[in-house]
């Protein structure tokens, strides 16, 4: 059973425009939901996170919105650029489990120049 | 810092063989995970560990695989017998106590191909 459910599976975006990549979560005990990048032959590395507490957080290029309401968040990036093509991951933890994270499947990000 | 360190980072070995993959964490983390990687599962978490003692393995496939840690600067995930459905990417990573889940660092993976 997959906890978090991410969309698009592949996106492709032209230079300079916005990256939105979705993601969707049932259990409501989650409370910390960062995002990854990965780029081909690396790890997956610590991109923005958020806890529940705020609606959105910023970081440079880089925006989650989070709507606890709905239980779902989302990453923005703006003015995207071809170094941004990687996948993206998104995940959520749960604080009586400290440590495991739950990922969505990725979006393979590509990013035209 | 050197961070995760994993080896090797490739392998291939036939169906049948044990392979050990080895990984040591960032000096002073004390949280060790292995997950591994598909293209039809995406991200999964085997086993992780705290202070060297696993705290949930509940993602462990089978029998067929063991993950220890010895000390707090080594770990190991065996799989013998090795399939081919356990061709992957296997990343280990590490986390230092207190930042709940937020500075979690990945490895660079091991790239297993069981022929």
């Amino acid at each position: 059973q997959q906890q978090v459910k991410q969309s698009p599976q592949s996106l492709i975006v032209q230079k300079g425009g916005i990256s939105i990549i979705n993601c969707a979560y049932e259990n409501t005990a989650f409370d910390y939901f960062p995002w990854y990048q990965q780029f081909p032959g690396k790890g997956p590395a610590l991109l923005i996170a958020i806890r529940p507490d705020v609606s959105e957080k910023k970081e440079g290029r880089f925006t989650i919105s989070f709507n606890k309401s709905a239980k779902q968040f989302s990453l923005h990036i703006m003015d995207s650029q071809p170094g941004d093509s990687a996948t993206y991951f998104c995940a959520a933890r749960r604080g009586s489990t400290l440590g495991r994270l739950y990922f969505g499947r990725g979006t393979q990000l590509t990013v035209w120049p | 810092d050197a961070g995760v360190i994993q080896s090797p980072r490739h392998e291939v070995t036939e169906m049948g063989q044990e392979v050990t993959l080895r990984c040591k964490p960032i000096s002073g983390h004390d949280y060790l995970f292995w997950y591994r990687q598909t293209m039809m599962r995406g991200l999964e978490l085997l086993i992780y560990f705290n202070n060297n003692v696993p705290i949930d393995d509940s993602g462990m496939p089978e029998d067929r695989f063991s993950a220890k840690m010895p000390n707090a600067s080594f770990s190991t995930l065996k799989i013998q017998p090795s399939e081919p459905r356990d061709s992957a990417v296997y990343f280990c990573a590490s986390m230092p106590t207190g930042t709940g889940g937020s500075s979690i660092y990945f490895g660079e993976g091991s790239w297993l191909t069981v022929v």
